[in-house]
């Protein structure tokens, strides 16, 4: 069984970054990270679920797609020799508060859906 | 991008129910719909991909249809763990967005 486990959350000042990891593990279950392209979705405090960001795999040339409200602050990356996806959010504002979900993202002919989630972490923009 | 409304944004139903929430997009998206269930203090999960399509070991009273702009996500048979919030979300084009959420109480 495919399990992500997020990592990094915490209080931050406004205006200041926060790197966020996200850690794979449950390759033994025929799961390959390396294959996977990888997700980002959060939740403010008593709100809905919101889109972050996606990285595809390499074999798609690891591109990346994001959200417009986090367009050129937030940056998605992997490591894929230790099964790792990353958030890096620069220029945080309060608004960014939210629990951050890591998920897989699997597809049939290019209709994606988000198939395991992390529990998530949280993430507070406050002075 | 392309909006998605759940209606209704809240209901209330009984054990044994059966219930039917629905999602509009604001344009056609084929079956690029998934349904997803987040129980209180969870994590969301995965029900349905690509509007009709069972998500494996999700039990068979929930099921999906619908293709254009028009989807619903019927529960038969409601069991206390269904209680929870429902959101639909497309990936139509790689700006995913999802709907408000479908908050299903206890009557």
């Amino acid at each position: 069984e495919v399990q992500l486990v997020e990592s990094g959350g915490g209080l931050v000042q406004p205006g200041r970054s926060l790197r966020l990891s996200c850690t794979a593990s449950g390759t033994d279950s025929g799961f390959t990270f390396s294959d996977s392209a990888m997700n980002w979705v959060r939740q403010a405090p008593g709100k809905g679920l919101e889109w972050v960001g996606f990285i595809r795999d390499k074999a798609f040339g690891a591109t990346t797609e994001y959200a417009a409200s986090v367009t050129g602050r937030f940056t998605i990356s992997r490591d894929d020799s230790n099964a790792i996806a990353y958030l890096q959010m620069n220029s945080l504002k309060p608004e960014d508060t939210a629990v951050y979900y890591c998920t897989t993202l699997s597809d049939v002919y290019y209709n994606y859906f988000m198939d395991v989630w992390g529990k998530g972490t949280t993430v507070t923009v406050s002075s | 991008d392309i909006q998605m409304t759940q209606s209704p944004s809240s209901l209330s139903a009984s054990v044994g129910d059966r219930v039917t929430i629905t999602c509009r997009a604001s344009q056609s998206i084929a079956n690029y719909l998934n349904w997803y269930q987040q129980q209180a203090g969870k994590a969301p999960k995965l029900l349905i991909y690509a509007a009709s399509s069972l998500e494996s070991g999700v039990p068979s009273r929930f099921s999906g249809s619908g293709s254009g702009t028009d989807f619903t996500l019927t529960i038969n048979s409601l069991q206390p763990e269904d209680f929870a919030t429902y959101y639909c979300q497309q990936s139509y084009n790689t700006l995913f967005t999802f709907g408000q959420g479908t908050r299903l109480a206890i009557k």
